[in-house]
């Protein structure tokens, strides 16, 4: 089946630092990726939405140059999150979706900046 | 804009019965896809059951079924002979009925966490 593989599964960084998170889909080609964000026993928040080559579409209160994302070819897709701070501290799920796959998840990104 | 909700946050079930969680959404187009997702400790979100709008019969996965009624706009899963495994957060989700671009977002229910005991 459809596999996507999200690294790194946790990650701890320092306030004011960058982290990347890769989304990458390993057995189709995924024209669009999506970014998710998760508070503790809430539901997944949608911020943005991809096209591969096209500029990701983001949620509305969303600060697009904080959390730059990259969707450079249809297997990979990143999020950059731009001098983090602990407000940043939550759980980031990518899904991909090919035309002929359903929504495919990876695993998630716990970040923690401390 | 479409909305999910799942007035359930927590529900119980002892083993080997049957729970079903609700879930009504609100929308305004006539095609659509609604969707059951488990996400369980390890949280992964894993697809339990999806429903096309244009279909009136309801979806069947095993032990999982749905119970869609479009008029209504509800779409509640039942879980038959509940298994420890099932122990998870359940979130309803809905698609636009057309996949193109930002079009084919999930919209996701708050979620109701499943507790099954023996």
């Amino acid at each position: 089946g459809a596999v996507v593989s999200q690294h790194p599964s946790r990650v701890i960084c320092k306030s004011g630092t960058s982290v990347k998170i890769e989304c990458r889909s390993l057995d189709f080609q995924a024209t669009t990726m999506f970014w998710y964000r998760q508070f503790p026993k809430q539901s997944l928040m949608l911020m943005a939405t991809s096209n591969e080559g096209s500029k990701a579409t983001y949620e509305q209160g969303v600060e697009k140059d904080k959390f730059l994302i990259n969707h450079a070819s249809l297997t990979l897709s990143t999020l950059t999150v731009t001098s983090a701070h602990p407000e940043d501290s939550s759980f980031y799920i990518c899904s991909a979706r090919g035309s002929r796959h359903g929504y495919t998840f990876g695993s998630g990104t716990r970040l923690t900046v401390v | 804009a479409q909305t999910v909700t799942q007035s359930q946050p927590e529900m119980s079930v002892q083993e080997a019965e049957t729970v079903t969680l609700s879930c009504t959404y609100d929308t305004s187009e006539s095609d659509y896809y609604l969707f059951w997702y488990k996400q369980p400790p390890s949280r992964q979100m894993i697809l339990v059951i999806r429903q096309e709008a244009y279909k009136q019969q309801n979806a069947t996965e095993n032990r999982f079924s749905v119970n869609f009624q479009k008029a209504a706009k509800s779409f509640s899963l039942k879980i038959s002979d509940s298994q420890l495994g099932d122990a998870a957060m359940y979130f309803c989700a809905y698609r636009s009925f057309d996949f193109t671009g930002t079009a084919s977002k999930l919209t996701f229910g708050t979620g109701t966490r499943l507790q099954v005991t023996l």
